[in-house]
């Protein structure tokens, strides 16, 4: 078990340009999250998978954002027409959910964009 | 809308000199409050998951605590190595419209010096 893998771990772009990041989450876990944290700010919800299904998007995710999760393995969070404003770390989460019983979140180191 | 407040922003501790954290929350219908420490360049790293008020839960020299309108995170004769972000988030109940989403706070930054 490695643990929640994210690449890249930093990313600086300029504005305008299109970046796609790569989550690879603990193998046996059947749930994966993105969030979105900025500086001494707490992680904010953008999406989850359960397999390859996505289930719930946050209703402040701009439609430049989308998420995939083929096969429901790894998962890709591309942003179109990047902004300065998404200059953020964007983390991935990985759980394995039962039914009707609270889960635990494992979280990835990020991967930081920069956009100039 | 689920809101998490965390207090103080920052606390700077002497090594040895027990404190207290603030998590104060309002959620419809709470399923779950978790804590979590981060360490800096790294994602939040799981503490501990409570359920219902009067719940209390330890970890080494952390003891998190629940009521209904808030959680508290003592810390007993801390270390160097405890200094961190400490992170609480909310999960509501679904059954209240909540979907699996954590709402977390903006932090405490611990910081224990020798």
């Amino acid at each position: 078990d490695t643990g929640v893998s994210q690449n890249p771990r930093h990313k600086i772009t300029k504005r305008g340009q299109n970046v796609t990041f790569r989550c690879d989450p603990i193998s046996e876990h059947n749930r994966l999250y993105w969030y979105r944290q900025t500086l001494g700010q707490g992680p904010e919800f953008l999406t989850y998978f359960q397999n390859e299904a996505q289930l719930e998007k946050s209703r402040l995710l701009s439609d430049r954002f989308s998420a995939e999760r083929p096969k429901g393995s790894f998962s890709t969070l591309e942003i179109q027409r990047t902004e300065q404003g998404d200059s953020a770390m964007y983390l991935c989460a990985s759980s394995l959910a039962v039914a009707a019983t609270n889960e635990k979140l494992f979280f990835g180191s990020g991967t930081q964009l920069s956009v100039l | 809308e689920d809101q998490v407040t965390q207090s103080p922003e920052a606390l700077r501790l002497q090594e040895g000199e027990s404190s207290s954290l603030n998590c104060s929350y309002t959620v419809s219908g709470l399923r779950g409050l978790f804590w979590y420490r981060q360490d800096p360049g790294k994602g939040p790293e799981f503490l501990f998951t409570l359920y219902s008020a009067g719940e209390e839960k330890e970890k080494e020299r952390l003891k998190a605590t629940l009521t209904k309108k808030e959680s508290f995170l003592h810390i007993t004769a801390p270390k160097p190595e405890d200094s961190a972000t400490y992170l609480c988030a909310v999960q509501a109940n679904p059954r209240s419209g909540g979907g699996n989403k954590l709402t977390f706070g903006t932090g405490t930054q611990l910081k224990v010096e020798l």
